[in-house]
């Protein structure tokens, strides 16, 4: 089956760093994205792995490791405009061919 | 460069109605892949067509269709409308098919069902 697990809510502080985790259990793998959202707005692209390692783009990071089924987002510096929900979302092999399982996504607060 | 659209944004239908949903990708881009978002069970893949043709398929009834036509344009349709269908659906575009591309989102139309 497919499952994609994240937690709920995080808070953090502005100017702190934050990691949000992801653990994935799909029959296939061909890629890991995270993406942004904005309560009352679309989700917005912003990393994907594919390999083993670190991607960084700028104050976010991501992290997979495909033997664990793991990935983490890493938010640094964080400001305001930063608190939103992070979707994890895996590109399946399923019987239709390659489909996108998303998780249920972070809530992230950032307080000042 | 303009944005994904999508037609119409809001949308009241009552049980047993059809709905038809557009969306028009960023131009240049090929594929197009469709999402039903509801709070209870988050962002659920469709489909994804690329080149007019169904590449992938999420795990929904044979009354959710799509389509997409020889300028990338792709329409959704629900047809014999059920409450549990109310929901926020967005359509995504990206250059090409296959692993890696990044994915733009629209912003969604609302469908309610009564």
């Amino acid at each position: 089956g497919q499952n994609i697990d994240q937690p709920t809510e995080m808070t953090a502080t502005e100017g702190a760093i934050v990691q949000i985790n992801c653990t994935y259990q799909t029959s296939g793998f061909n890629g890991l994205f995270w993406y942004q959202q904005h309560a009352g707005e679309a989700p917005t692209f912003l990393s994907y792995n594919v390999l083993d390692g670190l991607e960084e783009k700028g104050r976010f990071s991501s992290f997979l490791s495909r033997s664990k089924g793991y990935s983490y987002l890493l938010l640094k510096e964080l400001q305001m405009k930063d608190s939103a929900s992070y979707l994890c979302a895996v590109r399946d092999v399923g019987n239709y061919g390659q489909n996108f399982v998303f998780g249920p996504g972070t809530r992230l607060s950032v307080l000042p | 460069k303009a944005g994904v659209t999508q037609t119409p944004r809001y949308l009241i239908k009552t049980r047993g109605q059809q709905v038809t949903l557009s969306c028009s990708p960023i131009s240049g881009h090929r594929s197009v892949s469709w999402y039903q978002q509801t709070p209870g069970q988050g962002l659920q893949f469709l489909f994804e067509y690329f080149s007019e043709t169904q590449r992938n398929k999420g795990n929904f009834p044979g009354r959710f269709s799509g389509r997409q036509f020889s300028n990338s344009r792709s329409e959704m349709n629900v047809s014999t409308l059920e409450l549990g269908d109310s929901a926020l659906y967005l359509c995504a575009s990206s250059l090409d098919y296959g692993q890696g591309y990044e994915q733009y989102f629209g912003p969604g139309t609302r469908l309610t069902v009564t």
